[in-house]
C-alpha cells in the first residue's frame, strides 16, 4: 500500500474562515511534508515533519500552521488566507533507509480556493 | 539557482513512438533520482526511480537512464500512449530525509 490520503479534495472559503486540511499515511514513514503547487509549477515545499517533529519551515506565513498528531497523521491549519493563497496543497510521506524504501509518495492533493 | 533543471518545458510526440525526457542535475550530493507523472490539479504520482549506483532502472513501458559523469537523467517512455499525456517531474534527493529538490516539469503530449 503506497496510498497517502488527503480530505478535503476541494475546499471554498473566505479571508475570514479557519478550515484544516488532513493528510493520513500508513507506510510507517516518519517524515511527511506539506507542499503548495500552482498551475504548470513544480511542488514547492511549505513545512517537513520528521518523526513528529517540525523540521523545516520554509518561511511559510504564520496564517498556515502545521501539526503532526502522530506518526500517521499530518495536518494543516488555515486562517485568514489570501485570495494568492488559492492552489493545490500536496501532502507527501518518505520512508528511511536508502534506495527505494525512501520513495516519497503524495496525496492526490486540496485544491484550495480562497474568496 | 537551480539545482534540477528540465530544460523542455513541453514535448511532442506521435503514438507509438519513444519519448524522452530530460533532465540534469548540478549537486553532486544527490544520490537517488525519480521521476513523477502529474495531471492538473492532482497529486503527482510516483512513477519510476534509479539509485546512483545504477546507470538504468526499467519498469515495463519506462525507463530512465542515469548519467553520472554528465550530470544527467532521462526517462524513456516507449512506446508512447494517449494516457501518457501528462506533465512530468524530475526530483532528485540524497540519503538522509533532506527535502527532494524538483525540476520545473516538461509537459507530454502523445498525438495519435
Amino acid at each position: 500500500d503506497t496510498e497517502v490520503t488527503q480530505t478535503p479534495k476541494h475546499l471554498v472559503m473566505g479571508m475570514t474562515n479557519k478550515k484544516s486540511l488532513k493528510c493520513e499515511q500508513h507506510m510507517g514513514h516518519r517524515a511527511m511534508y506539506w507542499y503548495k503547487q500552482k498551475a504548470k509549477k513544480p511542488p514547492e515545499l511549505m513545512f517537513v515533519y520528521s518523526y513528529e517533529k517540525l523540521s523545516i519551515n520554509e518561511s511559510v506565513p504564520s496564517r498556515f500552521s502545521p501539526e503532526c498528531p502522530n506518526s500517521s497523521l499530518l495536518n494543516l491549519h488555515l486562517h485568514a488566507l489570501q485570495p494568492e493563497d488559492s492552489a493545490l496543497y500536496l501532502c507527501a510521506s518518505r520512508g528511511t533507509g536508502g534506495g527505494a524504501r525512501e520513495t516519497q509518495y503524495f496525496g492526490p492533493g486540496t485544491r484550495l480556493l480562497v474568496l | 539557482d537551480q539545482q534540477v533543471k528540465q530544460n523542455s518545458p513541453s514535448l511532442s510526440v506521435q503514438e507509438g513512438r519513444i519519448s524522452i525526457l530530460n533532465c540534469d542535475y548540478t549537486n553532486s550530493m544527490f544520490d537517488y533520482f525519480l521521476w513523477y507523472k502529474k495531471y492538473p490539479a492532482e497529486g503527482p504520482t510516483f512513477l519510476i526511480s534509479i539509485s546512483s549506483i545504477k546507470d538504468k532502472n526499467e519498469d515495463g513501458r519506462f525507463t530512465v537512464f542515469l548519467n553520472k559523469s554528465a550530470k544527467h537523467l532521462s526517462l524513456h517512455i516507449v512506446p508512447s500512449q494517449p494516457g501518457d499525456s501528462a506533465g512530468y517531474f524530475c526530483a532528485a534527493g540524497n540519503s538522509g530525509n533532506t527535502p527532494l529538490v524538483f525540476g520545473k516539469g516538461t509537459r507530454l503530449s502523445v498525438i495519435a
